[in-house]
């Protein structure tokens, strides 16, 4: 069935270091493709999407794209920032469905 | 994008009992979506809450245990009935807005002792 895969955690980092947290994904067709992200203590925001292949998602310095030769959603940023620090979420919504499939969520620390 | 409220922000309830959490957005929307997130874990859809008919539960999921209304474009809830410590979760509404868009409400921490 369709499903989506992320990295374990948590990814703990020192500021100003490089972020990568990998997304992976199976789905029949062609889905959508997104980054939610959870800040302590409140509900889940929206980062950024892609709606189809080689799109790249972006929003406050992150970015992800969109690669259905490996079916992967990367979340890349080149300089984390403590206030960076929460739990993320990768997930795919089916063409015609609006059903959102998230994966586990990646914590991610980040350290002065 | 929608601004989204849910009452209660947090409640702690005594197994058995059922506890009532209320969805509201500031513009009519069509799709409605009740979620669960236990403990540690990811987000998994309960509902498919719909505007003047029953709403469309995932597997797993049935109506007696957790019954929605939606009586208009703005407005939902969510029952947890009969509740148990495995009921322990954080419960989640969002709404479409747009091609392939969900916004999040707040959530509601629901402990059950």
């Amino acid at each position: 069935g369709d499903s989506v895969t992320q990295m374990e955690g948590p990814v703990t980092l020192s500021e100003e270091a490089f972020l990568t947290i990998n997304c992976t994904y199976t789905a029949t067709g062609y889905p959508s493709l997104f980054w939610y992200v959870q800040y302590p203590g409140e509900g889940l925001q929206l980062l950024l999407k892609a709606t189809k292949a080689d799109d790249k998602g972006s929003n406050k310095g992150f970015e992800a794209t969109y690669r259905k030769e490996t079916t992967s959603f990367h979340l890349e940023k080149g300089s984390v920032q403590v206030s960076d620090s929460a739990v993320y979420f990768c997930a795919l919504s089916l063409y015609n469905t609006d059903k959102l499939i998230f994966g586990t969520g990646t914590r991610l620390q980040v350290f002065p | 994008s929608a601004v989204i409220s849910q009452k209660p922000s947090r409640d702690i309830c005594q197994r058995g009992t059922s506890l009532t959490i209320q969805c509201q957005v500031d513009s009519q929307v069509t799709m409605m979506f009740w979620y669960r997130q236990q403990p540690g874990q990811s987000l998994t859809l309960i509902a498919t809450a719909n505007q003047g008919s029953e709403a469309t539960y995932e597997s797993g999921f049935v109506i007696d245990k957790f019954p929605i209304s939606r009586p208009n474009l703005t407005f939902s809830t969510l029952t947890v009935s009969n509740m148990s410590p495995e009921d322990s979760s954080i419960y989640l509404c969002s709404v479409g807005v747009g091609a392939d868009t969900q916004y999040f409400g707040p959530g509601t921490r629901l402990t059950v002792l």
